[in-house]
């Protein structure tokens, strides 16, 4: 069974610009979450979907949205880049949501560099 | 409100020799409890998680943790380190209906 995949891997923005990062979950899983990792902040939840509805957010600017598709598959958005939101940006995904002892399984991440 | 603290940033091991990455949480509830290992450039790999049940957890790769419940502790351990073990290591707490909240990570390095 193939793991959660994200695209792109690598990317290379400019400040203010916007960025689109998508996440194709384990097949059969109905929940994708998004974290940030950086060295100063450590992994942080961004948000959840299930079912193509947010269930949970986390503390970030409403620059930060994502959306999930009827298929599972989801998109994260970063409007307004700034130096700051460089980062390396995980999708995990689990059989349901995050309100249950269900494992979440991570893809490899997308490294976000913002000059 | 969720927590989880690893009190060491760096723990270094000699190969052949147990190794210990301690954790300890604060929760609301009863906690659901996880440990992943992340490689250089790679996203992270779960190892093994406590649900319920017997205190003790095997996972992958030889890895094993103890769920203390008074000592809100979930340290891992692994009786023969390897030098392939050397990556870093993120203990992760979530009580039921709460995001995931992992802690700061901690660098193991075994030496041969």
């Amino acid at each position: 069974k193939a793991g959660v995949t994200q695209t792109p891997r690598y990317l290379i923005k400019t400040r203010g610009q916007q960025v689109t990062l998508s996440c194709s979950p384990i097949s059969g899983h109905r929940s994708v979450s998004w974290y940030q990792q950086t060295p100063g902040q450590g992994l942080q939840f961004l948000f959840e979907y299930f079912s193509e509805t947010q269930r949970n957010k986390g503390n970030f600017p409403g620059r930060f949205s994502g959306r999930q598709f009827s298929n599972s598959r989801s998109e994260m958005n970063v409007s307004t880049l700034e130096l700051g939101d460089s980062a390396l940006y995980l999708c995990a995904s689990s059989l349901e949501g995050l309100s249950s002892g269900n494992t979440i399984y991570f893809g490899e991440g997308s490294w976000l560099t913002v000059v | 409100a969720q927590s989880v603290a690893q009190p060491e940033d760096q723990v270094n091991v000699a190969e052949g020799n147990p190794l210990t990455v301690k954790c300890t949480y604060s929760v609301s509830g009863n906690p659901y409890l996880f440990w992943y290992v992340q490689y250089p450039n790679r996203g992270l790999q779960f190892l093994l998680k406590y649900i319920t049940g017997d205190n003790l957890v095997k996972g992958s790769y030889g890895f094993e943790a103890e769920f203390n419940k008074s000592q809100t502790s979930f340290h891992l351990k692994k009786p023969s380190a390897l030098v392939s073990d050397s990556a870093l290591y993120f203990c992760a707490v979530r009580a039921t209906g709460q995001n995931f909240v992992f802690g700061p990570g901690t660098r193991l390095s075994v030496l041969p």
